[in-house]
Order: structure tokens, then C-alpha cells, then sequence
């Protein structure tokens, strides 16, 4: 299958600093990739749906200039956490959609922020 | 009503014998359904999908789908220990979007 992977796999930073994670789809080009966050013992929550090249459509209640979206490229979107907190640690997934309308799954980043 | 119900469980499962996983939607327009596997901090990985009304067999896999009564299943035959994770249902309406359920625990029991 399609292979996505994340970067980095963990991070650990300070309240306040910022923190970009990137999502790149290996063999396959996506126009759209979604970010995720799952708390602990908790699903999926749809974050936003990234579309290479224009704007990241966010869910309600997601703070787009917090949540900062880049789909820069076919292959590359990046997530920028800005000005984190405690309670912005949590499990961050992304996915890519290829051209079957599948979609596959990153191996997520665990971010904590102290 | 949420739009895509799972019980939550813990459902165990002695091994050898057969899982049931039951999901619910609301969306009577809902028109593909998926289901992931995630292990314990761990992303999702597909299983397999469903947008036809009937049996889909993969495996040991089979998922059922019925549109009328707006319900999903996944059944697991000769269940391993290494089925043990969580499963997420997932429904798509056609605008590119999955809506995931809270997911069900599966334990197998050796």
C-alpha cells in the first residue's frame, strides 16, 4: 500500500515555543492530507483538510492561526503548533488521500509540551 | 445523536473464536464505510472497506453492511492475540472527509 510518513515521530518543546510537523506522502501525489489529533483513550479528531495550494479548511472549534497549515507541495504538508501549551500535547496523525480516494495514514507524532 | 456510534467496550474474545465489531451511522447519504485497526499508540491502518450492501470478505476479515438499518460490522474469524487493538469505524459521504467513531477495544484471550 501507499506509504505516508511523519516528522519527527516525537517532540518534546517548552511552552511557547512553536513546533512544525511535517507530512510527506512517499509514493504517491495528494491533493488533499488531513491532520488528526487523538487524546489518549480517545478517537480521531479531524483537525482540518489541507489542499495543495490553497488555504486548510479547519474544523469548528480549531483555531487556524494556532494550528498554522501548509500544503506546499503534491507530496508535503506541514503542521505548525504555534505557541504551545501543555494541553497541545497530545498524538498528531496525519493522512493522504492518492488518487483512488484512499486514505492512508501517517505514523503519527506524539508531541508533549512542558 | 453522534454521527458515527461504536460501543466502546472492552470486548474480549476468546482466541479461535469470532469477533463482532457493530458500528451505526446517521447519514442515511453516507456512501463508503472503513475500518481501521490501531494498536496502542499507534496510527490507524485500513482493514478494509465497504460501500455495498451484503458480505465483503477479506481473510479472515468480513465486513457486513446494511443501509437500511444503517449499520456496519466487522467480524474477525479465528481471532489471534494479535488482533488485540482498538477498532475504529469510519464513514464517508462523498466530500473527501472520514467521520470516525470512538472506536471499540478488542481484546483476544489466549
Amino acid at each position: 500500500g501507499a506509504v505516508v510518513s511523519q516528522h519527527p515521530s516525537w517532540v518534546i518543546c517548552k511552552s511557547g515555543t512553536s513546533v512544525k510537523i511535517e507530512c510527506r506522502s512517499l509514493d504517491f501525489q495528494a491533493t488533499t492530507m488531513f491532520w488528526y489529533r487523538q487524546f489518549p483513550k480517545q478517537s480521531l479528531m479531524l483537525m482540518a483538510t489541507s489542499n495543495e495550494g490553497s488555504k486548510a479548511t479547519y474544523e469548528q472549534g480549531v483555531e487556524k492561526d494556532k494550528f498554522l497549515i501548509n500544503h506546499a507541495s503534491l507530496t508535503l504538508s506541514t503542521l505548525t503548533v504555534t505557541s504551545a501549551h501543555p494541553e497541545d500535547s497530545s498524538f498528531y496523525i496525519c493522512s493522504a488521500v492518492d488518487e483512488a480516494y484512499e486514505q492512508y495514514f501517517g505514523p503519527g507524532t506524539r508531541l508533549t509540551v512542558t | 445523536q453522534k454521527e458515527v456510534e461504536q460501543n466502546s467496550g472492552p470486548l474480549s474474545v476468546p482466541e479461535g473464536a469470532i469477533a463482532s465489531l457493530n458500528c451505526t451511522y446517521s447519514d442515511r447519504g453516507s456512501q463508503s464505510f472503513f475500518w481501521y485497526r490501531q494498536y496502542s499508540g499507534k496510527s490507524p491502518e485500513l482493514i478494509m472497506f465497504i460501500y455495498s450492501n451484503g458480505d465483503k470478505e477479506d481473510g479472515r476479515f468480513t465486513a457486513q453492511l446494511n443501509k437500511a438499518s444503517q449499520y456496519v460490522s466487522l467480524l474477525i474469524r479465528d481471532s489471534q492475540p494479535s488482533d488485540s487493538a482498538t477498532y475504529l469505524c469510519a464513514v464517508w459521504r462523498g466530500n473527501e472527509k472520514l467521520t470516525f467513531g470512538t472506536g471499540t477495544r478488542l481484546t483476544i484471550i489466549p
